[in-house]
């Protein structure tokens, strides 16, 4: 099974900050990668999907690039609201559809 | 808009059953695989199954053998039948609709999500 790796695990930052989330494949995927986002107590919420397209409504402040095995999330200018839980998940074929460990966004 | 509403969680002992289930509106249920995610407490999001339009059927090594999806398209309604239940199965359990026929699509919308805990 093809393996997802997400760091760092939880970091700290300030609203206005730019941060990166990192995801890793264990076997190259394509772009067959998605980003979600969750707020605790709440479902997760689909951000973008093929490495890097914005779903509909989702600020243009959230970006995603990569292809094969590496990918990054990025958040422009932090805003209140985005401090949450990010998830990324690989959806080539062959199941499990596994997602990363996550990565918590915490205010400094 | 899409609506999708789990039921079913509970307290079951070890070793019992309980099924879950999805309704769904706001779209045309038989054209979208479907899909089960939990997510154990304080833990990450683990994808369970899946269940094409066509009604193919994808599961996590994890719960194969042990768990059965299903979809009743007359109904527009997910299932989710859980057997031979361990501690390692608490969590919440979230149905999720794909992006489109097949299994293997992002997830686009969620349910709010339903509370299983297996404990004695």
């Amino acid at each position: 099974d093809i393996q997802m790796t997400q760091s760092p695990s939880s970091l700290s930052a300030s609203v206005g900050d730019s941060v990166t989330i990192t995801c890793r494949a264990s076997q190259a995927i394509n772009v067959y990668l998605a980003w979600y986002q969750q707020k605790p107590g709440k479902a997760p919420r689909l951000l973008i999907y093929a490495a890097s397209t914005l779903e509909s409504g989702v600020p243009s402040r959230f970006s995603g690039s990569g292809s094969g095995t590496d990918f990054t999330l990025t958040i422009s200018s932090l805003q209140p609201e985005d401090f949450a839980t990010y998830h990324c998940q690989k959806y080539n074929s062959a199941p499990p559809l596994t997602f990363g460990g996550g990565t918590r966004v915490e205010i400094k | 808009e899409v609506q999708l509403v789990e039921s079913g969680g509970g307290l079951v002992q070890p070793g019992g059953s309980l099924r879950l289930s999805c309704a769904a509106s706001g779209f045309t249920f038989s054209k979208y695989a479907m899909t089960w995610v939990r997510q154990a407490p304080g833990k990450g999001l683990e994808w369970v199954s899946a269940i094409s339009g066509s009604g193919s059927t994808y599961y996590a090594d994890s719960v194969k053998g042990r768990f059965t999806i299903s979809r009743d398209n007359s109904k527009n309604t997910l299932y989710l039948q859980m057997n031979s239940l361990s501690a390692g199965d608490t969590a919440v359990y979230y149905c999720a609709n794909c992006r489109g026929l097949y299994y293997d699509l992002p997830l686009a919308y969620w349910g709010q999500g339903t509370l299983v805990t297996v404990s004695s």
